[in-house]
């Protein structure tokens, strides 16, 4: 059964702290992204990286950077958390081969207070 | 990048067809069509995709109109779990090779007992 698992589900943060959210896939996939939810907008793409150390910018990648130094793992760095950033968070992978389906984690859930 | 439109929500009565459609009038030829679904408090998860022929799987069928302009996800006998967001994405080819899902707002469906 494959699995995409995120860190935390729940996370409180104060405004200016560093926070990181990790995503590990077992399924040896190439292709990762992180999104953020909010309601009326759906999903947006912060960033993807299409193999190890290799990332590119989404729509939405101010305030954030990424970090992918092994394959199963992505994380996502918010360099000094803002209210602004309180959302869903939720990482996806996708091997090239096949349907090309995402395969997405459960979400974390972050408050910036 | 294409943009898809879907209605904010939908009722369906329990056993009978939801039928939830989807537009997306700015898609180019190779652009995939997918259908995904969220459940409270998880992660989007697949429901099936297709190009320009009807598809048909164990959880749904997807009908593409022939100009592709929209489509139609159809839940044949709808049960109180279906009760989820539904949302319909466009598949598009992107940087080093890869693709971008472009996420609409999705349809709250409501299976009503």
């Amino acid at each position: 059964d494959v699995k995409v698992t995120q860190s935390s589900r729940y996370l409180v943060k104060r405004t200016g702290e560093k926070v990181f959210l990790e995503c590990v896939q077992d399924m040896d996939h190439e292709n990762m992204f992180w999104y953020r939810q909010d309601p009326g907008l759906g999903l947006r793409l912060i960033y993807f990286s299409y193999d190890v150390k290799m990332k590119e910018k989404g729509d939405i990648p101010e305030g954030y950077s990424v970090s992918r130094e092994k394959k199963e793992r992505f994380s996502l760095i918010l360099e000094s958390a803002s209210t602004n950033q309180t959302s869903m968070y939720l990482c996806a992978s996708f091997d090239r081969g096949g349907s090309y389906e995402q395969y997405f984690g459960p979400g974390t859930r972050l408050t910036v207070t | 990048d294409a943009k898809t439109t879907q209605p904010p929500s939908m009722d369906c009565a329990e056993g009978r067809a939801a039928n939830l459609p989807c537009n997306h009038s700015t898609i180019s030829g190779n652009e995939y069509v997918y259908w995904y679904r969220q459940i409270h408090s998880q992660g989007p998860q697949y429901i099936i995709h297709g190009l320009k022929n009807n598809e048909t799987n164990e959880m749904a069928s997807l009908i593409i109109t022939e100009d592709r302009k929209s489509s139609t996800l159809i839940l044949p006998h709808a049960t109180l779990r279906d009760t989820a967001v539904y949302y319909c994405i466009v598949r598009v080819g992107w940087t080093s090779g890869t693709y971008k899902y472009i996420f609409g707002t999705g349809t709250r469906l409501k299976v009503l007992a």
